[in-house]
């Protein structure tokens, strides 16, 4: 069965300094994993997955994330952090062995102070 | 580009009562998915539906049901509603079913049942 595990509720970053949210995931297989924002009273918007090829995976807004299959992890990263990235961040984990839907995890809250 | 809406917005039901979802997937997308988020929790797939027909289950019970109309647009319908089903409701769509298609969220419909 596929689980992804986010091991922080709260990540609190300084504006201007580098971010990483973590992500762990357990999969039968080969994994095809998704990072996905909320800002508040909203839906979810993509913002990267990683299917095969590149470790580093380049997304939206400046984001990025690193598969590391030994450690069965796919952090989410960026460089800066800009206060407009607070937000509830989610890792994800797509079953592709059935039904084509997402398992997501419990999420993070990034706030990113002035 | 007209992205994924959803009506209504907010509602509130009394338990053991029925409700009717809706969502209008974006332009070119064939397939929507529905998705559970209680309060703090990460989205729980309900299910998906890929041009009219259900394309994969989660784990909720058979009083979650839905459609999908030939334009592609979808209802979620759950009956004998109970305090547990208060949540936020999203409905995805994406072009196809395939396993590493990002799917593009509405805002939700925030339910309540009291």
């Amino acid at each position: 069965a596929q689980s992804v595990a986010q091991p922080e509720d709260q990540v609190n970053v300084a504006e201007g300094n580098p971010l990483t949210v973590k992500c762990t995931y357990s999969v039968s297989g080969n994994p095809y994993l998704f990072w996905y924002v909320q800002y508040p009273n909203r839906g979810l918007q993509f913002l990267l997955k990683y299917i095969t090829g590149d470790n580093l995976v380049k997304g939206s807004y400046g984001f990025e994330a690193e598969f590391n299959k030994s450690q069965t992890s796919f952090h989410l990263k960026k460089p800066s952090a800009l206060v407009s990235d607070s937000a509830l961040y989610f890792c994800a984990v797509r079953d592709k062995s059935g039904a084509n839907n997402l398992f997501f995890g419990t999420g993070t809250r990034l706030t990113v102070i002035p | 580009e007209t992205g994924v809406t959803q009506s209504p917005t907010h509602l509130i039901k009394t338990r053991g009562q029925q409700v009717t979802l809706r969502c209008s997937s974006q332009s070119g997308h064939n397939t929507v998915s529905w998705y559970q988020q209680a309060l703090g929790q990460g989205p729980q797939f309900i299910f998906q539906y890929y041009r009219e027909e259900e394309n994969g289950r989660g784990n909720f019970p058979p009083r979650f049901s839905g459609l999908q109309f030939p334009n592609y647009s979808s209802e979620l319908n759950v009956n004998a509603l109970e305090l547990d089903d208060s949540a936020l409701y999203l409905c995805a769509s994406s072009l196809d079913s395939s396993y590493n298609t990002p799917l593009h969220f509405g805002n939700g419909t925030r339910l309540t049942v009291t």
